[in-house]
């Protein structure tokens, strides 16, 4: 079983839809969880952050944490084209700087 | 503040050679991480250096190794070039010292392409 499980889709949705991403994670030491966002032929950019349960809204963007569950979601509102881009959770345990990342969501917001 | 630079950002090298491949981190950070992306194995960690020191490695073989210097610029390369090494290598920057919050920003990456 891989640490970190993510539906890699394509996930295709109209714009101005409600997107949800989702990860779960096997590891009990994560504290830290992390969303990035990687355009084509990008580096991933650091959209979220979050410590332990509970949610984080910034703008259109919700972060939310269940650990009962290990379970990770990230919400996007009235959604995009230029949210196209593929999505990878990060969860971290605090320790000297290795990321665990999940395979990535692609996404496609079409007019 | 600037971002995290890597160069170069494009490379073509064949089987057999070897290659370095450098990051600037973001000024006032002291820890560079490295990270492999490939299609079928998406991103994984290679090695993490801070302070001149290597902190952490990823399942790697010995081929890849690293380095960091006084300024905290990283290298890192990768000797004996095989076509499964075909990726972007991308390096991460961050303040965090090994006791916290470990909050990554990533520079654009290094395409390596190995023929």
């Amino acid at each position: 079983q891989k640490e970190v499980e993510q539906d890699p889709g394509p996930l295709s949705v109209p714009e101005g839809a409600i997107v949800s991403l989702n990860c779960t994670y096997s590891n009990s030491a994560f504290q830290y969880f992390m969303w990035y966002r990687q355009y084509s032929r990008k580096g991933p950019e650091l959209l979220m952050y979050t410590y332990s349960s509970g949610n984080k809204e910034d703008g259109r963007f919700t972060a939310q944490v269940d650990k009962s569950s290990k379970y990770i979601s990230l919400f996007i509102r009235d959604s995009q084209p230029s949210d196209s881009a593929t999505y990878l959770c990060a969860p971290y345990s605090g320790g000297y700087n290795k990321l665990i990342f999940g395979a990535g969501t692609r996404l496609a917001v079409h007019p | 503040k600037a971002g995290v630079t890597q160069t170069p950002r494009y490379l073509i090298k064949t089987r057999g050679q070897q290659v370095t491949l450098s990051c600037s981190p973001i000024s006032g950070h002291r820890s560079v991480s490295w990270y492999q992306q490939t299609p079928g194995q998406g991103l994984q960690f290679l090695f993490e250096y801070f302070s001149e020191t290597q902190r952490n490695k990823g399942n790697f073989p010995g081929r890849f190794s690293g380095r960091q210097f006084s300024n905290s610029r990283s290298e890192m390369n990768v000797s004996t070039l095989e076509l499964g090494d075909s990726a972007l290598y991308l390096c991460a920057s961050s303040w965090n010292s090994g006791t916290g919050k470990g909050a990554q920003y990533f520079g654009p990456g290094t395409r390596l392409l190995v023929l």
